[in-house]
């Protein structure tokens, strides 16, 4: 596609339940980013894919967090049993390589709100 | 490891008024450096980059310079506009060293007609 494109865009879930945030990268980018961003703050690097693996899971707050990414393309990340302190926007990057030397493409974010 | 430490905010300008947003970093190779800005409600956007020292990345009028002797690349703009007003990310990738892109906190700018 012309950009990365993350889905939903708003998410308003319960307290305990699952939700699954969907990022479809630039067609070709081989590496791929999530990083959550609270009010205010900074980015808070979450996990780094090249291909379908998962060099760096360091950024995963808790067990309660994971992702995946299949085909070299569409990643997902899914959070379980969710908590408020989860609320956030969840941003995804791409670029050409791992050496981001060409900088890095974002999506527009998923904006999660637990009740 | 990496690391990028930016000016905190808000910076508040009248408009027409000149801009710096200072930036330095800690890297353990040779990065690339950019600066991405976010406007409300948006995600990120490259506004500028450069890759090797003494190199000036330029965009929309903003202008920034790959210092390596004082490991900065500040950011400038002669005149800003009430548009401008967003936060401003200065980021770093490292081949060096780890392949995460690390990102400032970034600074609010706040832009008064």
């Amino acid at each position: 596609g012309a950009g990365v494109s993350q889905s939903p865009s708003n998410k308003v879930t319960e307290k305990g339940k699952d939700v699954e945030l969907r990022c479809d990268p630039i067609s070709g980018h081989t590496a791929l980013y999530w990083y959550r961003q609270s009010l205010g703050q900074g980015l808070e690097f979450l996990i780094y894919f090249q291909g379908n693996s998962a060099p760096d899971k360091s950024g995963l707050p808790s067990d309660r967090f994971s992702a995946e990414r299949t085909g070299g393309s569409v990643s997902t990340l899914t959070i379980q049993r969710t908590q408020q302190e989860d609320s956030a926007v969840y941003l995804c990057a791409s670029s050409p390589r791992e050496s981001g030397s060409q900088g890095y493409t974002f999506g527009s974010g998923t904006r999660l709100t637990v009740v | 490891g990496d690391s990028v430490t930016q000016m905190e905010g808000p910076v508040t300008l009248s408009e027409e008024a000149f801009l710096t947003i200072n930036c330095t970093y800690t890297a353990t190779g040779y990065p690339s450096l950019f600066w991405y800005v976010q406007y409300p409600g948006e995600g990120l956007q490259l506004l500028l980059k450069a890759t090797k020292a003494d190199d000036k990345g330029s965009n929309k009028g903003f202008e920034a310079t790959y210092r390596k002797e004082t490991t900065s690349f500040h950011l400038e703009k002669g005149s800003v506009q009430v548009s401008d007003s967003a936060v401003y990310f200065c980021a770093l990738s490292d081949p060096g060293g780890s392949y995460i892109p690390t990102f400032g906190r970034g600074t609010s700018l706040i832009v008064h007609p």
